[in-house]
């Protein structure tokens, strides 16, 4: 099984300010690493998906980075719309992984 | 515009069974892996199952096995999750979610699941 570590639990920013979030393996993945934002009550949403690669509707300002055990979500300048909790995924055959998640917090 | 509408969601006794429902619209349905993934009160997202297109193959997470079945209907766009031997710890909002690339690109807005006495 491959567990997702992701760092830190929680980060505390201002806006405009450039926020990097790292998500780690102990054994080396495939492309399968995708980040998602969370808001509450709402829908998870996919922001990158096969490493760095921007879903549909995300913004230029947010960067995905990595391979092997390490990983990053890159978000160039805060936006207030940007605080939330995001989570790093990756995908085994059908059977997938999620981190325990990054809250980024307004400081 | 894709859509993902689950229902099914309530309160159930521990022991209990409760049976969700995701129908889709918006994409060819049957070409798409589908999953469930849960968030309980205080925790992360969760992966519960996965679905490929045409049914052949299915997978759980350790923590659901053997207590959930998810399958599909192709022909009524509708995903499904048939839980039974429910806990405390099952409680969660239950979101249906569209496999792509690895990924889970498009999700519904969740069913709330509460496995109390």
């Amino acid at each position: 099984e491959i567990v997702l570590t992701q760092s830190p639990a929680t980060l505390s920013l201002s806006p405009g300010e450039r926020a990097t979030l790292s998500c780690r393996t102990r054994q080396s993945i495939s492309y399968n690493l995708a980040w998602y934002q969370h808001k509450p009550g709402q829908a998870p949403r996919l922001l990158i998906y096969g490493v760095s690669n921007r879903a549909t509707g995300t913004p230029a300002r947010f960067s995905g980075s990595g391979s092997g055990t390490d990983f990053t979500l890159t978000i160039s300048s805060l936006e207030p719309e940007d605080f939330a909790v995001y989570y790093c995924q990756q995908r085994v055959n059908w059977l997938y992984t999620f981190g325990q998640g990054t809250k980024l917090e307004i400081k | 515009e894709v859509q993902l509408l689950e229902s099914g969601g309530g309160l159930v006794q521990p022991g209990g069974s409760l049976g969700l429902s995701c129908a889709a619209s918006g994409f060819p349905f049957n070409s798409y892996a589908m999953s469930w993934v849960r968030l309980a009160p205080g925790k992360g997202l969760e992966w519960v199952s996965s679905i490929t297109d045409s049914s052949i193959t299915t997978d759980y997470a350790d923590s659901v096995k053997g207590r959930f079945t998810i399958s599909r209907d192709n022909s009524k766009n509708t995903l499904y999750l048939q839980m039974s031997s429910l806990r405390a710890e099952d409680t969660a909002v239950y979101y249906c979610a569209k496999g792509v690339s690895g990924a889970l690109d498009y999700w519904g807005q969740g069913t709330l699941v509460t496995v109390s006495s």
